[in-house]
């Protein structure tokens, strides 16, 4: 089966560096995506990887391995309107794409 | 980047009714949009997979008569709740996927999402 692991929810502080990671089991490969989801909204998309390595974008980066069938986003300078859901999801061979249940990050002062 | 409308962001309505929601993708032109729901700190559930001109594909355990889906043209779908029932109160979200300057050409968009409360 197909399946999308993440951490169900991490705490960090303002300012610091928090890594979330994402493990997957797909049916083909089509690229990772993250996405942020703030409470009583429609998720927003932040990246996308299709190959290995480092994707960065201002204070978010985003890690592939597709040999380790693993990512990570990594949010750095950690902003109170960081607190949000980060969702992991796959495309496979059908472009479809399939979803992680969400890492609930909680930002503390 | 890619702009996707839905609406209305928040409806209640009585037991029995239907409701239609709309989803609009603004400046480019969706050749697939995905009808998700969501219920309160639960993960997003994918209910349908619509293509232009076709008919949707359904998830395994939605109903097809009874969420209606049409996908008219490239830039519009549309999800019917018929004969709604508080059990469908929940948060639907609409995304759109297609040729989109500033994003991967897979990139799913996601509408602001509709708050649907059935009484």
């Amino acid at each position: 089966g197909q399946n999308i692991d993440q951490p169900t929810e991490m705490t960090a502080t303002e300012g610091a560096i928090v890594q979330i990671n994402c493990t997957y089991q797909t049916s083909g490969f089509n690229g990772l995506f993250w996405y942020q989801q703030h409470a009583g909204e429609a998720p927003t998309f932040l990246s996308y990887n299709v190959l290995d390595g480092l994707e960065e974008k201002g204070r978010f980066s985003s890690f592939l391995s597709r040999s380790k069938g693993y990512s990570y986003l990594l949010l750095k300078e950690l902003q109170m309107k960081d607190s949000a859901s980060y969702l992991c999801a796959v495309m496979d061979s059908n472009y479809q794409l399939i979803w992680g249940a969400g890492t609930k990050l909680i930002i503390k002062p | 980047g890619a702009v996707v409308s839905q609406h209305p962001s928040w409806v209640i309505c009585k037991s029995g009714t239907s409701v239609k929601i709309e989803c609009r993708s603004l400046d480019f032109q969706a050749t697939t949009m995905f009808w998700y729901r969501q219920f309160p700190k639960q993960s997003l559930m994918l209910m349908a997979t619509s293509n232009e001109g076709s008919k949707a594909t359904y998830e395994q355990g939605v109903e097809k008569d009874k969420f209606l889906i049409n996908h008219a043209s490239l830039t519009l779908s549309t999800l019917t709740v018929t004969s709604a029932h508080p059990e469908d109160s929940s948060f639907y979200i609409c995304s759109a996927r297609g040729a989109s300057g500033g994003g991967p050409i897979d990139t799913q968009y996601f509408g602001p999402g509709t708050r649907l409360t059935v009484l």
